[in-house]
């Protein structure tokens, strides 16, 4: 299976701040990579897929780059309700899914 | 507005089974798969399995090669995952969620709220 490895593991920001989130697989997945968001106690939500495509309804200031193994999400002014936990997915092995292990963004 | 509906929390005893089912209300079922993830306490997500529904095609990650059978009614536009031989580390939130209409490659555009599974003697 490939592996996903995000970094950092958790982050404080503030709102208005920029932060970007890493994603490494463990071997080429072009820009098969997908991004979410997860509020506790509620289910993730697609904010990229292919690397870099917003889905519809997501906020501009999330963006989304990288191919091969490298793949990052950033997201710019952050706003009170971004602040949750985000996971990278892997679809390039498709049906054969894999997730990161989450990063979990915070408020300083 | 489709929405992906899913059965309420169960409380199963080890060695049992279970089976969490997944309603497509406002739609029928179209070719995109339905997809089951899991989410233990405090972990992240884990892929189970797939089915396409209008093919009833499926497939299941190794690790619940076995133990997991996923299936779909398309008269009630329902989807089932089944999860036999259950051990105190399935615990977990089970979601089921369905491809993008852009396809597989482009991640899982809605997904059911959740059902929780307890695993207790």
């Amino acid at each position: 299976d490939i592996q996903m490895t995000q970094s950092p593991s958790s982050l404080s920001a503030s709102v208005g701040d920029r932060v970007t989130i890493t994603c490494r697989a463990s071997q080429s997945i072009r820009t098969y990579l997908n991004w979410y968001q997860q509020k506790p106690g509620k289910a993730p939500t697609l904010l990229i897929y292919g690397a870099s495509s917003l889905q519809s309804g997501v906020p501009t200031r999330f963006s989304g780059s990288g191919s091969g193994t490298d793949f990052t999400l950033t997201i710019s002014n952050l706003q009170h309700e971004d602040f949750a936990t985000y996971y990278c997915q892997q679809s390039y092995s498709t049906p054969r899914y894999t997730f990161g292990q989450g990063t979990k963004l915070d408020i300083k | 507005q489709v929405q992906l509906v899913q059965s309420g929390a169960e409380v199963k005893k080890p060695g049992s089974s279970v089976k969490v089912s997944c309603k497509a209300s406002g739609s029928t079922f179209s070719s995109n798969a339905i997809n089951w993830v899991r989410q233990a306490p405090g972990q992240g997500l884990e892929w189970m399995g797939r089915i396409i529904p209008i093919f009833g095609t499926t497939d299941y990650a190794q690790r619940f090669q076995g133990r997991v059978t996923i299936f779909a009614d398309e008269s009630t536009n329902t989807a089932y995952m089944d999860l036999s031989n259950l051990r105190s580390e399935d615990t977990a939130v089970y979601y089921c969620a369905r491809d993008a209409d852009y396809g597989p490659h482009a991640g899982f555009d809605m997904w059911g709220q959740g059902t929780m599974v307890t695993i207790s003697s």
